[in-house]
């Protein structure tokens, strides 16, 4: 079946500081890869998606870069800010399916 | 204007009653969905509608009953609620499936907690 892995939290950083959050994927055919985030006491937002091998996504200074060779889809930021603060998910659609399969999520805090 | 709106936001109530959230989307999409996350943040499909028709029916209880009386709404009705359905629930629609990538736009959930 389809599963996504993502790093265990929470990730506490400074303010400024490079993100790297790892997520891996297992699936049958070419899936999707999403990243959605969840501010707190908010529902889910799409940050980033990519639909093929070598496709990046970017948003809000956040990018991921879909690899099919490492079955990854790790994000990155250059620089956050605590506004970053927030639980991130990794999600996959697999082939032409309307289902949503999530990792565990990550947690996020950012200090000053 | 919200895309996928839901309501109530917050839900508390007792065991054993009945409840229902109400989902709403003026996308223009074929599909709607309900997620549930649970006290660990973990989310899972509950169910998915097209064309007001059931296509995902994940393992979930029967006391859980979506309607959807037209493509823009999808209900949940809870019978006989238990502690264990306290959980935030997620409403979210895309267009007909099939097409790659097509985004899943989601509510900004319902926070249910029994007690």
């Amino acid at each position: 079946g389809n599963s996504v892995t993502q790093m265990e939290g929470p990730v506490t950083l400074s303010e400024e500081a490079f993100l790297t959050i790892n997520c891996t994927y297992t699936a049958t055919g070419y899936p999707s890869l999403f990243w959605y985030v969840q501010y707190p006491g908010e529902g889910l937002q799409l940050l980033l998606k990519a639909t093929k091998a070598d496709d990046k996504g970017s948003n809000k200074g956040f990018e991921a870069t879909y690899r099919k060779e490492t079955t990854s889809f790790h994000l990155e930021k250059g620089s956050v800010q605590v506004s970053d603060s927030a639980v991130y998910f990794c999600a996959l659609r697999a082939g032409g399916g309307n289902k949503l399969t999530f990792g565990t999520g990550t947690q996020l805090k950012v200090e000053l | 204007d919200t895309a996928v709106s839901q309501t109530p936001k917050y839900l508390v109530t007792q065991m054993g009653n009945d409840k229902s959230i109400k989902c709403e989307q003026n996308l223009g999409h074929d599909t709607m969905y309900w997620y549930k996350q649970d006290s660990k943040k973990f989310l899972k499909i509950m169910f998915s509608y097209n064309n007001k028709e059931l296509i995902i029916n994940e393992t979930v209880p029967n006391r859980f009953s979506p309607k959807s009386p037209d493509k823009a709404h999808l209900n949940l009705h809870i019978n006989s609620l238990e502690l264990g359905d306290s959980a935030v629930y997620f409403c979210a629609s895309s267009q007909t499936p099939g097409g790659i990538g097509n985004t899943i736009y989601f509510g900004e959930g319902s926070w249910l907690t029994v007690v």
